[in-house]
């Protein structure tokens, strides 16, 4: 079964920082992994999709890597700000059709 | 172009009480899903709809949940009778089509608290 952990479950830095989250999982044989941004109260919204045949992949300020023989993805924010406060989930697709998250890493930018 | 919307937002009801939610998905798309998020977790599939067909409800407990996509549209998830463990958020996501891996789009969110 596949089990999806990221690490840290919370993180609260300065602003203007750069940072990275991190997700790992524990099959390979996956279809693409996505990062997720969700706001308090409100529904998912899609940062980044990676295939499983690409390293990474760039969106403004985010680049997500994936590493899928180590079964690792980082999600890199730059020049962090305070609206980029919000809850990041990672998530892989088991055979083009089922997505499994991870719990999520709650983050807090300070101004 | 309008996300998915679903209906409504907040919903408190007692235990034993029946409850529906409702999810209207993004126009032209054919793969609906109904997704379960306990606090501090990621979300977790419920079930599945290609069109009209629930090709996945594995997860589903079927002995309090139901759920139909009429017309392979607007969808609807009911519990009844609900029990206090099942306060949380349901999710409805939709996508253009799932056998491609694409890109999943989600509502708001019903928050159900069972008292």
């Amino acid at each position: 079964k596949q089990e999806v952990t990221q690490i840290p479950a919370a993180l609260s830095v300065p602003e203007g920082e750069n940072l990275v989250l991190n997700c790992s999982f524990t099959d390979s044989a996956i279809y693409n992994l996505q990062w997720f941004r969700q706001d308090p109260g409100k529904g998912l919204t899609s940062l980044l999709l990676i295939q499983s045949s690409q390293r990474e992949q760039t969106s403004g300020r985010l680049n997500a890597s994936l590493d899928k023989s180590s079964g690792r993805s980082t999600l890199y924010i730059a020049a962090s700000q305070p609206g980029d406060s919000a809850t990041y989930l990672c998530a892989v697709m088991q055979g083009a059709q089922k997505l499994v998250f991870g719990q999520g890493t709650r983050l807090t930018i300070n101004p | 172009e309008a996300g998915v919307v679903q209906s409504p937002r907040y919903k408190i009801i007692e235990k034993k009480q029946p409850v529906a939610f409702w999810c209207n998905p993004i126009s032209g798309h054919n793969t609906l899903y109904w997704y379960l998020q306990n606090l501090g977790q990621g979300p977790e599939l419920l079930i599945r709809y290609e069109n009209e067909e629930a090709v996945d409800d594995s997860q589903l407990p079927k002995d309090r949940f139901s759920a139909e996509r009429l017309k392979g549209v607007d969808s609807t998830l009911k519990i009844q009778p609900a029990e206090l463990g099942d306060s949380a958020v349901y999710l409805c996501a939709s996508s253009l089509a799932a056998s491609r891996g694409d890109t999943q789009y989600f509502g708001p969110g019903t928050r159900l608290t069972v008292l």
